[in-house]
């Protein structure tokens, strides 16, 4: 079974520092990978996917995720935060090649501080 | 180009009633999955349906049910409302089945139930 695990449930890091939020998976085939962002009180927004192209993905907003097969990790970076950054994070596999069920993690809350 | 809709925008029911949500799709998607998020959780996956057909569904009991129509847009039904329902209902879509496709979220339903 495919599962997702989130190593942090809370990160905090300064403005204009690097943003680490980590990501392990397991899924018994080669699965699709996602980071979405959720912002208080609004819908869940797509920042990045992996599926089976390059490693390294890059998304909107300057993020970046590497997909790394030997350590089933899927970490996602920024290399400098923003206020507006501040957001509820989530590292999402999807369950089989054929169909669009989504597992989620059970998130990460990046706090940045001025 | 209009993106996922969702109504209401919030609702709240009484125990043991039954509760009717409504989604339409982005423009051009004719996939459409029912996403349960509980507060300080990731979301659920309930079901997903494609073809006017539920396709996959998740570990949600017979009380959730749901319906797809020939425009593509859905509803979810709740029966006998339990306190425990009380959450967040994302609706997502997108061009098909395959789990490497993206996947569009709406605003939501926030359900209280008391």
């Amino acid at each position: 079974a495919q599962s997702v695990t989130q190593l942090d449930s809370h990160v905090s890091v300064s403005e204009g520092t690097p943003v680490l939020l980590r990501c392990n998976y397991s899924s018994s085939y080669s699965p699709s990978l996602f980071w979405y962002v959720q912002h208080p009180n609004k819908g869940l927004q797509l920042l990045l996917k992996y599926t089976s192209a390059a490693t390294l993905v890059k998304g909107i907003n300057g993020f970046e995720a590497e997909f790394k097969k030997s350590e089933t990790s899927f970490h996602l970076t920024k290399p400098s935060a923003h206020m507006s950054d501040a957001a509820e994070y989530f590292c999402v596999v999807s369950t089989t090649s054929n169909t669009g069920k989504l597992i989620f993690g059970q998130g990460t809350t990046l706090q940045v501080k001025p | 180009d209009a993106g996922v809709t969702q109504s209401p925008t919030h609702l709240i029911k009484t125990r043991g009633q039954q509760v009717t949500l409504r989604c339409s799709p982005k423009s051009g998607h004719d996939t459409v999955s029912w996403y349960q998020q509980a507060l300080g959780q990731g979301p659920q996956f309930i079901f997903q349906y494609y073809e006017e057909e539920e396709r996959q569904r998740g570990n949600f009991p017979d009380r959730f049910s749901g319906h797809q129509f020939p425009n593509y847009s859905s509803e979810l039904n709740v029966n006998a409302l339990l306190l425990g329902d009380s959450a967040l209902y994302l609706c997502a879509s997108s061009l098909g089945l395959a789990g490497s496709y993206e996947q569009y979220f709406g605003p939501g339903t926030r359900l209280t139930v008391t």
